[in-house]
């Protein structure tokens, strides 16, 4: 079956710093992936959509300066989280789908983002 | 836009019981896909069961059912025989492109 791995599982970084957090398909090509935000308790919110090749859509409210998100191939995405301060702290979970939404949507395992 | 509505926040089950969880959604399109995931404490997101809107039939996978009726804009899941690794977290989602979850229903699973 489809397996999407994301890295790292957990960070914690240093506020001011940026972080890198990479989201690889590794049995299929991505077109599209996605990246959420899940405080604790709560559901997962959409913050971006990206396409290969393309810039990312961001969702209404998501800072496009503070979380960059690259997709420079069909297998990797990744979510730089830009001057992180102690907010941003979350879990962070991918998702990538090879074609339409009948091909359905594989996650990542999730990032665990604590900053200090 | 699009909303997906879980009106239930926790819900317990008896092992080997059956439960059903609800869920509404909003749209406007008539092409579009319907989900149950299920999220265990490891927070990995699992694919329970899915309905493409266009097809009648209700969807089963093994243990999972669902009720599917398009026209009430409702997408229940029914749990048969309820066993202790259903405890999770379970997220109704709608997709006609990008994904959209609902607030999530914790299933408890009493012995």
């Amino acid at each position: 079956g489809a397996v999407v791995s994301q890295h790292p599982s957990r960070v914690i970084c240093k506020s001011g710093t940026s972080v890198k957090i990479e989201c690889r398909s590794l049995d299929f090509q991505a077109t599209t992936m996605f990246w959420y935000r899940q405080f604790p308790k709560q559901s997962l919110m959409l913050m971006a959509t990206s396409n290969e090749g393309s810039k990312a859509t961001y969702e209404q409210g998501v800072e496009k300066d503070k979380f960059l998100i690259n997709h420079a191939s069909l297998t990797l995405s990744t979510l730089t989280v830009t001057s992180a301060h102690p907010e941003d702290s979350s879990f962070y979970i991918c998702s990538a789908r090879k074609g339409t939404v009948l091909y359905g949507y594989t996650f990542g395992s999730g990032t665990r983002l604590t900053v200090v | 836009a699009q909303t997906v509505t879980q009106s239930q926040p926790e819900m317990s089950v008896q092992e080997a019981e059956t439960v059903t969880l609800s869920c509404t959604y909003d749209t406007s399109e008539s092409d579009y896909y319907l989900f149950w995931y299920k999220q265990p404490p490891s927070r990995q997101m699992i694919l329970v069961i899915r309905q493409e809107a266009y097809k009648q039939q209700n969807a089963t996978e093994n243990r999972f059912s669902v009720n599917f009726q398009k026209a009430a804009k409702s997408f229940s899941l029914k749990i048969s025989d309820s066993q202790l690794g259903d405890a999770a977290m379970y997220f109704c989602a709608y997709s006609d492109d990008k994904i959209i979850f609902g607030k999530g229903t914790r299933l408890h699973i009493l012995p």
